[in-house]
């Protein structure tokens, strides 16, 4: 099984609907991350989230929220999508232990706002 | 802040030649540096990573890469690609709790 799943996996929803986008993690790790890749433009911060308790934001958060609901789930939600949402969205985690920020991507949700 | 410049947005290499992907960043201390590749279709996997020491680091898939502090770089490399590397490669820099990724640079593999 994989250690940081995403759910769903593809989604096309329409301008103005709220959605959830899901992830966990089997690895045990205290620190969760939300991106979205453009074309382009790389990988760009959402939220992150050191543990249950700490919720930060990412250089691109508007438009969107989290939720920590356990260390091992960190929720992406737009609340009323719009379609320059249109990407890639990926959650990474990693571990605290010293200062080694290795992280660990899922596989990506693709999301289509029309 | 800290910053990351991937300068080349598309590469083409042939099969059985060698590969250098470039990687600038900007960081006020002593960085941490990753390489990550994404397949089509497919996440992000971790190549390879330099925390300290050795400025040479080997990583999966005979990929190794190079940190020079005086050139603030550190290019990937590999001495003979093959066809399953075309991909997406992405550098990142980080060490104050958050990585920031470069714009990546896609690779094509010809035959």
């Amino acid at each position: 099984d994989a250690d940081v799943t995403q759910t769903p996996r593809n989604r096309i929803t329409k301008t103005g609907k709220r959605i959830m986008l899901e992830c966990s993690q089997t690895k045990g790790h205290d620190r969760m991350y939300w991106y979205r890749q453009d074309p382009g433009l790389g990988l760009r911060l959402i939220y992150y989230s050191f543990d249950v308790k700490d919720i930060n934001k990412g250089e691109i958060s508007d438009g969107y929220s989290v939720s920590r609901q356990a260390q091992a789930k960190f929720s992406l939600s737009l609340e009323s999508a719009i379609p320059n949402q249109t990407a890639l969205y990926f959650c990474a985690t990693s571990d605290s232990w010293g200062r080694q920020e290795t992280q660990y991507f899922g596989p990506g949700t693709r999301l289509l706002v029309l | 802040a800290q910053s990351v410049t991937q300068p080349d947005i598309h590469i083409t290499v042939s099969e059985g030649a060698s590969l250098e992907l470039r990687c600038n960043y900007s960081y006020g201390a002593t960085p941490y540096l990753f390489w990550y590749v994404q397949s089509p279709g497919q996440g992000l996997q971790l190549l390879l990573k330099y925390f300290s020491g050795d400025t040479l680091v080997q990583g999966i898939k005979g990929f190794e890469a190079e940190f020079k502090r005086s050139q603030s770089s550190f290019n990937l490399r590999k001495p003979s690609v093959h066809w399953s590397d075309a991909a997406e490669y992405f550098c990142a820099v980080g060490g104050n709790e958050k990585l920031t990724f470069g714009t990546g640079t896609r690779l094509t593999i010809i035959p």
